[in-house]
């Protein structure tokens, strides 16, 4: 069993595109974020979500918009996507907010060309 | 105030070896301080956690000394082994607080 799932595992786009990447979980936690993990492995947080509510919105471009229809689910929709999104994408959950003992899902690795 | 600085940035050590991880933080609202471990093509998984209530916290062959008066924590890896090559983040939160990572350190166990 998965606790915390995305899809898809990679993506590869061209400049300019849309594209989406869908994260659910299973554990039953309130809060689930996007973190960014660049070439250097550098771990950054994105957007997190509390019982569907937005709570942290780092400085992200407006092209990155992330959607929760419920709280077991938290998707990132790009927009316009660029040479520099490409990295490896994370959802994240937590049973709190706070970030205390979270759980990653296996990450999706973005490549835009 | 809101970073956590982690050094080395890449450690190599024989097996049987102590690597030891260091991390700092500013803030002391912080109230958790996890380590996480990622192996390449995988997420980060949460290895051990400590509160800043105890100076000390071992589970398996993992230990996390902590030091509150110079907001400072470590983890330590006994007897090390060629499968703890990994990526090793530190990082520290509290409630309603986001959680700030460190930059990591690639750990390399030779055989």
């Amino acid at each position: 069993d998965t606790a915390v799932s995305q899809t898809p595992k990679y993506l590869v786009t061209q400049m300019g595109n849309d594209k989406s990447i869908k994260c659910e979980q299973n554990l039953g936690h309130d809060t689930m974020y996007w973190y960014k993990q660049d070439s250097k492995k550098f771990l950054k947080i994105m957007f997190s979500y509390n019982n569907k509510e937005l709570i942290i919105n780092e400085t992200v471009p407006n092209r990155f918009s992330p959607k929760s229809p419920d709280k077991a689910h938290l998707n990132l929709h790009i927009n316009s996507l660029e040479l520099g999104d490409s990295a490896v994408y994370f959802c994240a959950s937590s049973r709190t907010t706070g970030g205390y003992e979270q759980y990653f899902g296996p990450g999706t690795r973005l490549t835009v060309t | 105030q809101q970073q956590v600085k982690q050094s080395p940035q890449s450690l190599i050590v024989q097996k049987g070896g102590i690597p030891i991880i260091n991390c700092a933080y500013e803030n002391t609202a912080f109230d958790y301080f996890p380590w996480y471990q990622q192996f390449p093509g995988k997420g980060p998984a949460l290895l051990i956690a400590i509160r800043p209530d105890v100076s000390e916290k071992k589970e398996g062959r993992f230990t996390i000394s902590f030091n509150k008066s110079a907001k400072q924590f470590s983890l330590h890896i006994m007897d090390s082994q060629p499968g703890d090559s990994a990526t090793y983040f530190c990082a520290a939160g509290a409630g309603g607080f986001k959680t700030i990572f460190g930059a990591g350190t690639r750990l390399f166990v030779k055989a």
